[in-house]
């Protein structure tokens, strides 16, 4: 099976942009999670979405929202982008089978914001 | 609310030399526990996972955790290290109550294992 996809792989945006983030989970998955990684603050929840709902939020403000479409594939958005918005951004799938709870993360987008 | 702790910022050691990398965990209802390793520039790579049974689980790459529910600990270890094991490890957990997925995440151990 092809593992998670992600683009794009790298971003540079400036400071009051927007920018969309697209995720492909693997196929059958229909959980996928956002995670925000900096050096800073380390590995950080976003959100949850399974069968096109969200289903678990983080503590990141208003700014930061995401979707997922029927065939599972989800994208997050951020607007009126900020300095510390710079991060890798990484997109998780998980199988929905009793008893498999890990997640399979794609190998990021890295955003850099000027 | 949940929280992992890696108390190790770096772990070194000498190839064929066993190796522990600890982590613990705080959580409400039974915990679902998880180490994965990141190389540079790239995603993270599950390495495997502790839901129930065995408190002695295997993974990939020759890596086991422990589980202690006692000392709410569930530390990575491998018998013998590779240079190649060489990378930042994650341990990670979620509950058992309550829907979803959310992983939370520790801090993050660097390995580097030295010829």
């Amino acid at each position: 099976k092809a593992g998670v996809t992600q683009t794009p792989r790298y971003l540079i945006k400036t400071r009051g942009q927007q920018v969309t983030l697209s995720c492909s989970p693997i196929s059958g998955h229909r959980s996928v999670s956002w995670y925000q990684q900096t050096p800073g603050q380390g590995l950080q929840f976003l959100f949850e979405y399974f069968s096109e709902t969200q289903r678990n939020k983080g503590n990141f403000p208003g700014r930061f929202s995401g979707r997922q479409f029927s065939n599972s594939r989800s994208e997050m958005n951020v607007s009126t982008l900020e300095l510390g918005d710079s991060a890798l951004y990484l997109c998780a799938s998980s199988p929905t089978v009793p008893g498999s709870y890990e997640q399979y993360f794609g190998p990021g987008t890295r955003l850099t914001v000027t | 609310a949940q929280s992992v702790a890696q108390p190790e910022d770096q772990v070194n050691v000498a190839e064929g030399n066993p190796l522990t990398v600890k982590c613990t965990y705080s959580v409400s209802g039974n915990p679902y526990l998880f180490w994965y390793v990141q190389y540079p520039n790239r995603g993270l790579q599950f390495l495997l996972k502790y839901i129930t049974g065995d408190n002695l689980v295997k993974g990939s790459y020759g890596f086991e955790a422990e589980f202690n529910k006692s000392q709410t600990s569930f530390h990575l270890k491998k018998p013998s290290a590779l240079v190649s094991d060489s990378a930042l490890y994650f341990c990670a957990v979620r509950s058992d109550t309550g829907g979803g997925n959310k992983l939370t995440f520790g801090t993050g151990t660097q390995l580097k294992v030295e010829l």
